[in-house]
């Protein structure tokens, strides 16, 4: 199992930009999210999903969005990329969303919005 | 609001100096407390999952206790393998899909 993918590793976009972060899950998991992690603020949800064609919002979800189609894969889109979008972002799914499973981390994706 | 603070910030041992790390949470129905441990450069590794106050995990040289109030990790002998930023987080009845973290505890420990 390869577990978590996540693409690209680093990545500089200009302001106003769009790309997609991709993530990619081989363990058949139902859960899946993304996270940033700035420093000193700790790891903070953007969204997540609890199937196929099931996503909803997490604590910070404004000028992203995402999308399920598949159960492996989840991918990030930044609309039109702003500076304090620079981040690093992380990928996770779990087996379910029942409470008590704990989630499998990606390697993370470093971007830059200049 | 459910809040994780976690302390200390940092932490530098020597290899062989046991301590602890500490994660109080201030939560309405606490679902789960989990531990993470990540390396530089790297995504956070699942370590302990404790449901209910009393509750203690092993692994290695690190054990994870739980409180109604607080968890703490504690590490016993620690080599410089151990050294990284161990991370906490938990989920709660009013958050069941999702996960709150605090922001860490940076472990260096010195041989």
């Amino acid at each position: 199992n390869a577990g978590v993918t996540q693409t690209p590793k680093f990545q500089v976009l200009k302001t106003g930009q769009s790309m997609t972060l991709q993530c990619a899950q081989d363990m058949n998991h139902e859960y899946m999210s993304w996270y940033r992690q700035d420093p000193g603020m700790g790891l903070r949800l953007i969204h997540y999903s609890v199937g196929a064609g099931i996503t909803d919002q997490g604590e910070v979800p404004n000028g992203y969005n995402v999308s399920r189609s598949t159960t492996e894969d989840f991918p990030l889109r930044l609309l039109s990329a702003a500076p304090s979008q620079t981040s690093v972002y992380f990928c996770a799914s779990g087996r379910t969303f029942s409470s008590y499973n704990e989630q499998f981390f990606g390697p993370g994706t470093r971007l830059t919005v200049l | 609001e459910d809040q994780v603070t976690q302390s200390p910030e940092a932490l530098r041992l020597q290899e062989g100096e046991s301590s602890s790390l500490n994660c109080s949470y201030t939560v309405s129905g606490l679902r789960g407390l989990f531990w993470y441990r990540q390396d530089p450069g790297k995504g956070p590794e699942f370590l302990f999952t404790l449901y209910s106050a009393g509750e203690e995990k092993e692994k290695e040289r690190l054990k994870a206790t739980l409180t109604k109030k607080e968890s703490f990790l504690h590490i016993t002998a620690p080599k410089p393998e151990d050294s990284a930023t161990y991370l906490c987080a938990v989920r709660t009845s009013g958050s069941a899909r999702q996960l709150t973290f605090g922001s860490g505890t940076q472990l260096t420990v010195l041989p």
